[in-house]
């Protein structure tokens, strides 16, 4: 199957430091990217779609100023959570399925540990 | 209402066993979906895709329901390696954009 990886897997960083996080697709190329978070016992809540050479789109209640996504080439997407508080600490995950169709199999990267002292 | 809903458990149940569980979605025009099986503190792996006509892996079955808007998992002769959290995930469609929705997770652990 499709290869994505996510980089840093495990980060801790003092509260109001800004944390970058990258999701790459090794062997496909991903105009969109979808970047999860989930906190512990509970489900992955779609923050954002990542979309190559264009602005990300949100979903209601995440803050695009505090999550900034970008997605400068087809096989790179980052989220950089800005000003870090401990209630950002969290379970980062992305995912990206190869080809052009809306539908199919949606491959994840490792996630990202962020622990926010 | 959530857009994908499923019983979190968590469902014990005896190696052997047949556990079935079931996720529903409240977006009628969903187009694709899926099981995935994610184990604590990992990333979610695809466990199967959900056709409307059914479909089967081994000793695992999906079905779908679209009028009804539910899906089913089905797992027979359960093994101590199934337990796991099973995510109901479904695909929809709106303005041209695309998005896939996860349930809240089902935890299954099979005992000894």
């Amino acid at each position: 199957g499709a290869v994505v990886s996510q980089h840093p897997s495990w980060v801790i960083c003092k509260s109001g430091t800004s944390v970058k996080i990258e999701c790459r697709s090794l062997d496909f190329q991903a105009t969109t990217m979808f970047w999860y978070r989930q906190f512990p016992k509970q489900s992955l809540m779609l923050m954002a779609t990542s979309n190559e050479g264009s602005k990300a789109t949100y979903e209601q209640g995440v803050e695009k100023d505090k999550f900034l996504i970008n997605h400068a080439s087809l096989t790179l997407s980052t989220l950089t959570v800005t000003s870090a508080h401990p209630e950002d600490s969290s379970f980062y995950i992305c995912s990206a399925k190869p080809g052009l169709a809306t539908t199919g199999e949606l491959f994840f990267g490792e996630g990202s540990r962020l622990t926010v002292l | 209402r959530k857009e994908v809903e499923q019983d979190p458990g968590p469902f014990n149940v005896p190696e052997g066993a047949t556990v079935a569980f079931n996720c529903t979605y409240s977006n009628s025009a969903s187009q694709s979906f899926f099981w995935y099986r994610q184990d604590c503190r990992k990333e979610p792996k695809l466990l199967m895709s959900v056709y409307s006509s059914g479909n089967e892996d081994g000793r695992f079955t999906a079905q779908l329901n679209r009028a009804s808007q539910y899906i089913s998992l089905l797992i027979r002769d359960s093994k101590l390696s199934d337990s796991a959290t099973y995510l109901c995930v479904v695909n929809s469609q709106a303005g041209g954009t695309y998005k896939y929705i996860f349930g809240t997770g089902t935890r299954l652990k099979v005992l000894a």
